[in-house]
């Protein structure tokens, strides 16, 4: 069991250039998650899998987002047009059905 | 509008004794809870849950305490641990979910030996 991946660990963009960060899951588990968590804030649910469908999606999740798990392994979150708002961690965890979920060890994204 | 409210932004308790985090919600409709541990550079951990037809569920030095009619539950730790050291949040979910959650803001506990 080597966990949740994801890369990379940190990203450094330009305000208004697309990003990319990609999640590799528990390779049993059949749900993927993303979550965003801002400073001093707890994590927020932005969208999740169950396999390769998109199940649910947050208000949160403009339409400059866009995640994807084509096979229903790993998955990626773009995020176009960057603005300094979007400056966060990205969380990524995965589960089994409806246990638990285990989390990558993030994202952490700046838009200068 | 928090749903999930972590009041508490820190506690530090001495090695050997209580911890207790404490959380609020409004909502309740609510059906699960969860406490997840978060160390610096590392994603959050699952520590403990309950269902909302229990009041307690206990594993190891972990207990939650779940108060419905005060839309309260809590955290307890005994006895603490210096490992313990991490930044807890509470979280929330409807329809027993243990994926889309709701979390608090957490609290920061220190464990001093």
């Amino acid at each position: 069991d080597t966990g949740v991946s994801q890369n990379p660990r940190h990203k450094i963009t330009k305000r208004g250039q697309n990003v990319t960060f990609r999640c590799d899951p528990i390779s049993e588990h059949n749900r993927l998650y993303w979550y965003r968590q801002t400073l001093g804030q707890g994590p927020e649910f932005l969208t999740y899998f169950q396999n390769e469908a998109q199940l649910e999606k947050s208000r949160l999740l403009s339409d400059r987002f866009s995640a994807e798990r084509p096979k229903g392994s790993f998955s990626t979150l773009e995020i176009q047009r960057t603005e300094q708002g979007d400056s966060a961690m990205y969380l990524c965890a995965s589960s089994l059905m409806n246990e638990k979920l285990f989390f990558g060890s993030g994202t952490q994204l700046s838009v200068l | 509008d928090q749903q999930v409210k972590q009041n508490s932004p820190s506690l530090s308790v001495q090695e050997g004794r209580i911890s207790i985090l404490n959380c609020d919600y409004t909502n309740s409709m609510f059906d699960y809870f969860l406490w997840y541990k978060k160390y610096p550079a590392e994603g959050p951990t699952f520590l403990i849950s309950i269902s909302s037809i229990k009041d307690k569920n206990e594993d190891g030095r972990f207990t939650v305490f779940l108060n419905k009619s005060a839309k309260h539950l809590s955290l307890h730790i005994v006895p603490s641990q210096p490992g313990d050291s991490a930044v807890y949040f509470c979280a929330a979910s409807f329809g027993g979910s243990q994926g889309n959650l709701i979390f608090g803001k957490g609290t920061k506990l220190s464990v001093k030996p």
